[in-house]
This record gives C-alpha cells, structure tokens and sequence, in this order.
C-alpha cells in the first residue's frame, strides 16, 4: 500500500517568509509525527497528532513552529517567520496506534527546508 | 545525558564480511522499545528492526540482528554479508513506554561497505 508522503520534496524560501509543509500518513494510522533533522544530526522530535486527542507539542523548538492535523489524515507543520537556522528535513512519520513501546513508526522521505 | 548512544560515526566494512554497529541507551522505564533505521542518501528513513524490553529473544529479520543486551543497556545491529547497498546512515531510536509515542534518536553511524 501507498506509504507517507511528503510536500513539497524540496523548499527553498528567503528569511522571514512564512512556509507549509504537508504530511500525507498512511491510511488507518492514527498517530501522526513531525520531526525536525539538520544536517549531519540525528532527528529531532517536533510534535505528535494521535486521533482526536490534543497534540504533544512538547518538541516545538519556538512558537513560530505550528502545526495541524484534520482527524487521522493530512498534516501541515507551519514555520512563521522562517529563520536560516530552521534550514533542516523535515520529517514526517505514521503509526497504527500510540501508547506502545511496540508501535513502529514509518516515516516519509522528508521536505527539505532551506531559508536563505 | 543522552538517552541514546551512537559512538561510532563512521564505520567500514568489507564485503561480504559481517558488521556491528553499536548503540547504548539510558532510561528508567521499565516498558520500553529499540529500533534500527537506516537512511541511504535518498534521505528516507527505512525501518530495519525492533526490540521490545521484555522481549527474551534477540530480534532478527533476515541479514539483520539485534544484539541485546538488557543488564548493560545495549542493543548492537548486526549485518551480516554486507552489501554495497548498505552503505547508508544508521540510526538508533528508543521509545519509552510512558511517553507520549514520540522516538529518541542517536546521532547515527554512517556506515560504508567496501568492495
């Protein structure tokens, strides 16, 4: 079946603009992840979307930093503002259910963001 | 402190040969999970394998295998017979049992398999 998927592949913008980034997950996964990855670095936790239940924003590394979620399907994360140092992929990862060390996560090829 | 370890940021490998990579991670969370992924420079995360802590056996999934080891806090991948395709970054991850869901990374191993 489709897996993730992520728009645009690629966004370059110039700083201070506003920029979206879109998350499709994978049919019937419920829980929903952004994750933030620099170059060179390991992943960053940004935000999580499980169901109808209130976000876990606990990652967002300032407020210019949002994100939405319509039900269990798309995502947009929302960077206001846009600094050089967000320049990074952007990652986007679903999973069945959240709760459970077990659940695996699998994640979209990414948006990469640079702000120049 | 870091919850998950990577020491090794570069690694090689011949071959054909069989390869570890290393990973130590730190939680008092009696309920927790281990993951392997790799990323090639395509940039997409690959799901390899998982550990769960109350697992008894150490997970294996074709070429890959988990090294567990609870006492010490380890959880070393083993490949073996690698291939030129698994030059990539690999990266460790633990998901606490309390959390909200979201995974811890290691800052990864870049691993190159020599021919």
């Amino acid at each position: 079946g489709a897996g993730v998927s992520q728009s645009p592949s690629n966004k370059v913008t110039e700083k201070g603009k506003d920029v979206e980034l879109r998350c499709d997950p994978i049919s019937g996964h419920t829980a929903l992840y952004w994750y933030r990855q620099r170059l060179g670095q390991g992943l960053e936790f940004l935000i999580y979307f499980q169901g109808n239940s209130a976000p876990d924003k606990s990652g967002l590394p300032s407020d210019r930093f949002s994100a939405e979620r319509t039900g269990e399907s798309v995502s947009t994360l929302t960077i206001q503002r846009t600094q050089q140092e967000d320049s990074a992929v952007y990652l986007c990862a679903s999973s069945r259910r959240v709760g459970l060390a077990t659940d695996t996560q699998y994640f979209g090829p990414g948006t990469r963001l640079t702000v120049l | 402190a870091q919850k998950i370890t990577q020491t090794q940021p570069g690694m090689f490998v011949q071959e054909k040969e069989a390869v570890t990579l290393d990973c130590t991670y730190d939680t008092s969370d009696p309920s927790y999970g281990l993951f392997w992924y790799k990323q090639p420079s395509s940039g997409e995360m690959i799901f390899l394998i998982y550990q769960g802590s109350y697992d008894q056996q150490n997970a294996t999934e074709g070429r890959y295998s988990l090294n567990f080891q609870k006492a010490r806090k380890s959880a070393n991948l083993v490949i073996s017979a690698s291939q030129l395709g698994d030059s990539a970054m690999y990266f460790c991850a633990m998901r606490e049992g309390r959390s909200q869901g979201n995974l811890i990374f290691g800052k990864g191993t870049k691993l190159s398999v020599k021919p």
